[in-house]
Order: C-alpha cells, then structure tokens, then sequence
C-alpha cells in the first residue's frame, strides 16, 4: 500500500451506465489527481485538485466528472462512456513528491 | 515529439547485469522523477531529483541539467526488478500551467531474466 487507495481495481461498465471511482489519501497531502494511462501512450493528466478545489481540467470530456468533497477524498464519475475511454484510471496525491494509487483498471463495453 | 523521451523502450538483461534507462527532456524543469510501474498497474516513486545523484539500494539516479538528461541504473539487476520504468518532469512554478504538472516518458519495460 502506497498510501493513496483507489477503489475498484477493476470495473467493467456498459456504455449507459453510471459509475463512480474513489481515491483516498491519508497522507495530508494537499493536491490530489486524476490521470490516465492507455496503451502504449503517456500518462496524461485529466484533472488537478487543490485545497479540494480543481485548477486544472486537461480538456477532459463531460462524460468524466470530478468530485472533491474533501482534501482526502477525491472521486471520478462516469457516464455515458465510449469503449475508447477503456484505460487504467490512476490517482495521486503530491505535497512535495508525488504517491500514486494502484489504478483502477477500467474496460467499456 | 514528446517533451520527455526515455531510451530504450525495451531493455531484456540476464541477472546480475548493470542496466541503464535514460531520458531527455526539451523543456525547463523544477524537478525529474523516476517511477516504477509493476504489470498490476501500481506506481512507485523512485526518485525525486533537481540537481546532482541520488542512490537508494541498488538503485542509482543522475541528471544533467545543463545537458537535459537523467539517468537511471540499477546495479546487480533481478527479475524483480521487471517493471516499465517512467521518467517524468515537473515544469517551474512560474511556468503558466498547473502546479505540480508532471510530464511523462512514454516508459522503459525491463524484463530481468534469472
């Protein structure tokens, strides 16, 4: 365990459903993120939150949604998606380095 | 091209052997990172680096600033040690994006055989 948890490991969703991922850190960081990690490509940044407020928003499509309640939780709504949005979903938390979670593993069918 | 590029993209050793990763970036940094990737999808930090080395076990970071280059070895290599290894760069805080924005490599797979 890292320190940052992420939950599910695994998720399979038709396009119409509605999901959600959680990511929790304990750590007292203060800036939590989303990223994105599909084949063969970088990981690319889809959102920035700090003091649980977002300042960054990478051109994300609506269909993903981010929610943080608080400096610890940070949460990754789903609907709608498309089969190209099948990727591993990871979240981070940084203060001054970085603590990654272990990835939610996400497959649109 | 991307902003960090990192050599090879493969890298097969037998065990035991001194391996290399390297990586150069085109933009100006704060810092560079060096991160461990396992097939489970979890990533490790490694390093955090803005000047000089740093060694951690086995484990043994560089960089160039001047050069633009990082360097990752791993001395007495063991399978595992079989990850896909990431460099990434934060930009300077005065540079107009978000704080804490890492830039990644694409990522070196090392396969380590016994």
């Amino acid at each position: 365990e890292t320190g940052v948890t992420q939950t599910p490991r695994h998720l399979v969703m038709g396009m119409t459903n509605k999901k959600s991922l959680k990511c929790e850190q304990h750590l007292g960081h203060n800036a939590m993120y989303w990223y994105k990690q599909s084949a063969k490509k970088p990981l690319e940044l889809m959102f920035v939150y700090n003091f649980k407020e977002q300042t960054e928003n990478n051109s994300v499509p609506s269909r993903f949604s981010p929610e943080c309640p608080n400096s610890s939780h940070l949460f990754l709504h789903l609907h709608t998606l498309q089969p190209e949005d099948s990727a591993l979903y990871l979240c981070a938390s940084s203060q001054r380095g970085y603590t990654f979670g272990s990835g939610t593993r996400l497959t649109v069918v | 091209k991307n902003e960090v590029e990192q050599s090879p993209q493969n890298l097969t050793a037998q065990e035991g052997e001194f391996i290399t990763i390297n990586c150069s970036y085109s933009v100006g940094i704060s810092a560079l990172h060096w991160l461990q990737q396992h097939p489970g999808g979890g990533i490790v930090s490694l390093f955090m680096l803005s000047s000089g080395k740093k060694k951690h076990g086995r484990l043994i970071a560089t960089i160039n600033i001047q050069e633009k280059h990082s360097s990752l070895h791993i001395t007495a290599s063991h399978p595992r040690d079989s990850a896909v290894y990431i460099c990434a760069v934060n930009r300077p805080l005065n540079y107009g994006g978000s704080q804490g924005n890492l830039i990644f490599g694409k990522g070196t797979k090392l396969s380590v055989k016994p």
